[in-house]
């Protein structure tokens, strides 16, 4: 019974290059949260999505940062044009129903940017 | 704005010591509140607490919600050094997000 996963598990980029980051939520989970820990920082939420659909993305910076989670396949983090700030674990969550249901969290994508 | 504090914010005891950590939150709209333990990795699911009063329990561990006094619990009885960890506490204000507290360090020491 796989949990969540995420790749790649670690990823440096030099500035101005892009990052992508999927999560594959744990079987039979359509919901996915992805959330961000700065370095001696809290997890703080970014996006909430399900199937084909972005429901929450109040934590998201509004330039550079998109997520998607098609209909086939992993939900992606992409981050254009990273900047050094950017630097941080990215975690992916999935839970089988919505805010009333236990979020499952995958091992994170750790970038670093030169 | 809805706000998620942790005490204390680090711990260190001995190996066989009993340990209470605890999270309080302002609130607008609470459904339920989640600790999760995280070493060098994902953090782990621990409890989910929605009623006040009653407590949880997984072996060595063991929470409760006081959601009165707008607060919960994580109680460790009998540390072992792989209970070090940073322990989060994140309640589920009815959003669908975690609003995350910035956690407990806990070390045991052998």
């Amino acid at each position: 019974n796989a949990g969540v996963m995420q790749n790649p598990r670690h990823l440096v980029r030099r500035r101005g290059q892009e990052a992508r980051l999927r999560c594959s939520p744990m079987k039979g989970h359509s919901h996915v949260y992805w959330y961000r820990q700065l370095p001696e920082e809290g997890l703080k939420f970014m996006v909430y999505l399900q199937k084909e659909n972005i429901i929450d993305e109040s934590g998201m910076p509004k330039e550079r940062f998109s997520a998607e989670f098609p209909k086939e396949g992993p939900s992606i983090l992409r981050i254009q044009q990273v900047v050094r700030g950017d630097s941080a674990a990215y975690f992916c969550a999935s839970s089988l129903q919505g805010a009333a249901d236990t979020q499952y969290f995958g091992p994170g994508t750790r970038l670093t940017v030169l | 704005e809805d706000k998620v504090v942790q005490s204390p914010l680090s711990l260190v005891v001995h190996e066989g010591d009993t340990v209470t950590l605890n999270c309080s939150y302002e609130v607008t709209n609470f459904r339920s509140l989640l600790w999760y333990k995280q070493e060098k990795k994902a953090p782990t699911f621990l409890f989910m607490l929605t009623s006040s009063g009653i407590e949880k329990k997984s072996g060595r561990l063991s929470s409760i919600l006081d959601k009165k006094e707008l607060s919960s619990i994580l109680n460790i009885t009998a540390t072992q050094t792989g209970d070090s960890a940073i322990y989060l506490c994140a309640p589920n204000f009815g959003n669908e997000k975690l609003t995350f507290g910035t956690g407990t360090r806990l070390t045991i020491i052998p």
